[in-house]
């Protein structure tokens, strides 16, 4: 089956440095990934989606230029987290949706997700 | 603007028992709705994907149901195990391509030997 991967699984940073998230789509080109972040014991809120090759579209409350994100191919979207925060702490978790006809269905694969911890 | 709720939020049982949960959406048009399964400190497992058509879908000792009109979906577990704990998340996909999932907030379920 199609597989998203995530790197790192886990990362530390200090306050005020930057840290730079990846989602890979390993058998299937991604047109759209999906970026969110989970709080201990809440749901996923959705940050933005990101278009292969266009601009991200954020979710309202979300600050993009804190989360950079970047689709610059098909298989690979970037969330990088700039001047971290503690209360930016959080479980980062990406999607995938295939393009073409594998895209039919509206099938989406989720990532491991990401866990940072900024201190 | 949709919204997903999980009805409860919590739910202990012991082994053996079957189960209900339950998940509610405002916006009607949707495209399929999901159960997803986490366990803590880890991604997500798709359990059932319903489709907008359909009524329900099953697997294994699980069985997903939906109601569109009224905004409704529940997930059957049969004669639960403790390796079913978990926190069992639904999500819904508008009807319309290219859309994220919304997720509620899930329901924590421990099922005790």
């Amino acid at each position: 089956g199609a597989v998203v991967s995530q790197h790192p699984s886990w990362v530390i940073c200090k306050s005020g440095t930057s840290v730079k998230i990846e989602c890979r789509s390993l058998d299937f080109q991604a047109t759209t990934m999906f970026w969110y972040r989970q709080f201990p014991k809440q749901s996923l809120m959705l940050m933005a989606t990101s278009n292969e090759g266009s601009k991200a579209t954020y979710e309202q409350g979300v600050e993009k230029d804190k989360f950079l994100i970047n689709h610059a191919s098909l298989t690979l979207s970037t969330l990088t987290v700039t001047s971290a925060h503690p209360e930016d702490s959080s479980f980062y978790i990406c999607s995938a949706r295939p393009g073409g006809l594998r895209g039919s269905g509206n099938t989406i694969y989720f990532g491991e997700g990401s866990w940072l911890t900024v201190v | 603007k949709q919204e997903v709720t999980q009805i409860p939020a919590a739910l202990s049982v012991p082994e053996g028992e079957n189960l209900v949960l339950n998940c509610s959406f405002t916006d009607s048009a949707i495209y399929n709705l999901q159960w997803f399964r986490q366990d803590p400190g880890k991604g997500l497992t798709s359990l059932l994907l319903i489709q907008s058509s359909q009524r329900e879908q099953t697997s294994g000792r699980l069985n997903a149901s939906l109601d569109k009109s009224s905004g409704r979906s529940t997930l059957y577990i049969a004669a639960s195990q403790p390796g079913d704990s978990a926190t069992y998340l639904c999500a819904v996909t508008a009807n319309q391509a290219g859309t994220a999932l919304i997720f509620g907030k899930g329901t924590t379920l421990s099922v005790s030997s």
